[in-house]
């Protein structure tokens, strides 16, 4: 089955830029798509289609994918981004989350 | 506004069955895929099952493939996940989320999640 792999933590001094990686085999040719969950809540997406953000979500965010890793850059960090960011991509109509991330702003 | 009520999750006996339901509004319901969505406490999210807009194609994760079976009611907007042959591993926080796509060929992203009913399998 295939697997999505992704650092268990980042941590990023507010202000600064924290990326967020997610290791699959030949994950560039699929579409990776990024949600944010927050305690207690339910995931939001964030970025679409590898780098595509939904209405409301911040320029701050953004997204990348090529040959094995995708990639969420979080940019000039704020405290409200503290969250578990997944990636997530579909494999032969199988639905795929990446093992999360949790995102700490220094 | 799009509104997803998920409800129908208590605590159940290993073995036993349940029928979790989730109320959606604000959007024309039967052009989208709808999905289930779980999360074991503390756990990371793991895609559970996915049905077509029309009810006509319907796809499961392995680990519940045989004992969960997803259905939808778009006279009612409603999806439906009857859970049998429940285990402790099923223990999870069960999400309805909506797909972008009418699910007919490949789904696409999940643009609105509901906030999710607790299922707790435990004797």
């Amino acid at each position: 089955s295939y697997e999505l792999t992704q650092p268990l933590s980042v941590s990023v001094a507010l202000g600064q830029t924290a990326r967020i990686t997610c290791g699959g085999n030949n994950i560039g040719s699929k579409n990776v798509h990024w949600y944010q969950q927050k305690p207690g809540q339910a995931p939001v997406l964030v970025i679409y289609r590898d780098s595509n953000r939904p209405s409301g979500i911040p320029e701050r965010f953004s997204g990348s994918n090529s040959g094995n890793t995708a990639t969420l850059t979080i940019s000039r960090a704020q405290a409200g981004d503290e969250a578990d960011y997944y990636c997530q991509v579909w494999d032969s109509i199988t639905g795929v989350f990446g093992t999360g991330t949790k995102v700490t702003v220094l | 506004e799009v509104q997803l009520v998920e409800s129908g999750g208590v605590v159940v006996q290993p073995g036993g069955s349940l029928r979790l339901s989730c109320a959606a509004s604000g959007f024309t319901f039967d052009d989208y895929a709808m999905h289930w969505v779980r999360q074991a406490p503390g756990k990371g999210l793991e895609w559970v099952s996915l049905i077509s807009w029309d009810g006509g194609s319907t796809y499961y994760a392995d680990s519940v493939k045989g004992r969960f079976t997803i259905s939808r009611d778009n006279s009612k907007n409603s999806l439906y996940l009857q859970m049998n042959s429940l285990r402790a591993e099923d223990t999870a926080l069960y999400y309805c989320a909506k797909d972008i796509s009418p699910g007919s060929t490949m789904p696409d992203y999940f643009d609105y999640w509901g906030q999710g009913t607790l299922v707790t399998v435990s004797s």
